[in-house]
């Protein structure tokens, strides 16, 4: 069974760098697939932030790839999501996600979600 | 950038037929997944491909995408399926949400 589990800091301080990491166990990365980055703030809806593939290739949301980072660790079977000069706007639920592909699939696989406030 | 436009809410009796539409310019020309999502829980994927249901989803949940218009139909709607539903499309490898439809079963 696959699972994914979001792990990080519980607050992030406003312009300072928003980090987290997604484990993954049931599935090698390194397989294939494509891992994802969704969030969502409180009563919003759903908003892409990215996806990297085993190799490491990466798509990004256009509206944050300039503050963007996200890399794979297949030693570890992880990958992880870095967004840089953090606002108040950046405060929601982050979800990692598997997609089978990049053209008919959607994320069949999620995490719980890890609530990121961005405070000081 | 490519957009999606999905009704905010839609309710429907129970027993009934809900259909829920996301739209998107030549939206046909790709394919349309869409997520189930209940309070404080992660988004479930119920359709890809269109019209493709993963393992475990009901049969009553359907799909279709032609023109402008994919469509979510629930059948025999029962009051487990009032949730959030949210359209998903793949632009040029990257991800496009609809803004999401709020089902309530009344």
């Amino acid at each position: 069974q696959v699972q994914l589990q979001e792990s990080g800091p519980g607050l992030v301080k406003p312009s300072e760098t928003l980090s987290l990491i997604c484990s993954v166990s049931g599935y090698s990365i390194s397989s294939g697939y494509y891992w994802g980055w969704i969030r969502q703030p409180p009563g919003k809806g759903l908003e892409w932030i990215g996806n990297i593939d085993h190799g490491g290739g990466t798509h990004y949301n256009a509206s944050l790839k300039s503050r963007l980072v996200i890399s794979v660790d297949t030693s570890k079977n992880q990958f992880s999501l870095k967004l840089t000069s953090v606002t108040a706007a950046d405060t929601a639920v982050y979800y990692c996600a598997r997609a089978p592909d990049t053209s008919g699939w959607g994320y069949n696989y999620w995490g719980q979600g890890a609530l990121v406030p961005v405070s000081s | 950038s490519y957009e999606l436009t999905q009704p905010p809410s839609v309710s429907v009796s129970p027993g009934q037929t809900a259909s829920i539409t996301c739209s998107g310019h030549k939206l046909g020309d790709k394919y349309a997944c869409w997520y189930q999502q209940k309070p404080g829980q992660s988004p479930v994927l119920v359709i890809y491909q269109d019209r493709k249901r993963p393992s475990g989803i009901p049969e009553r949940f359907s799909g279709s995408n032609s023109g402008n218009t994919a469509t979510l139909t629930i059948s025999g709607t029962q009051a487990m399926d009032e949730a959030d539903y949210y359209c998903q499309a793949w632009d040029s490898s990257t991800v496009v949400f609809g803004g999401g439809t709020k089902l309530t079963v009344l």
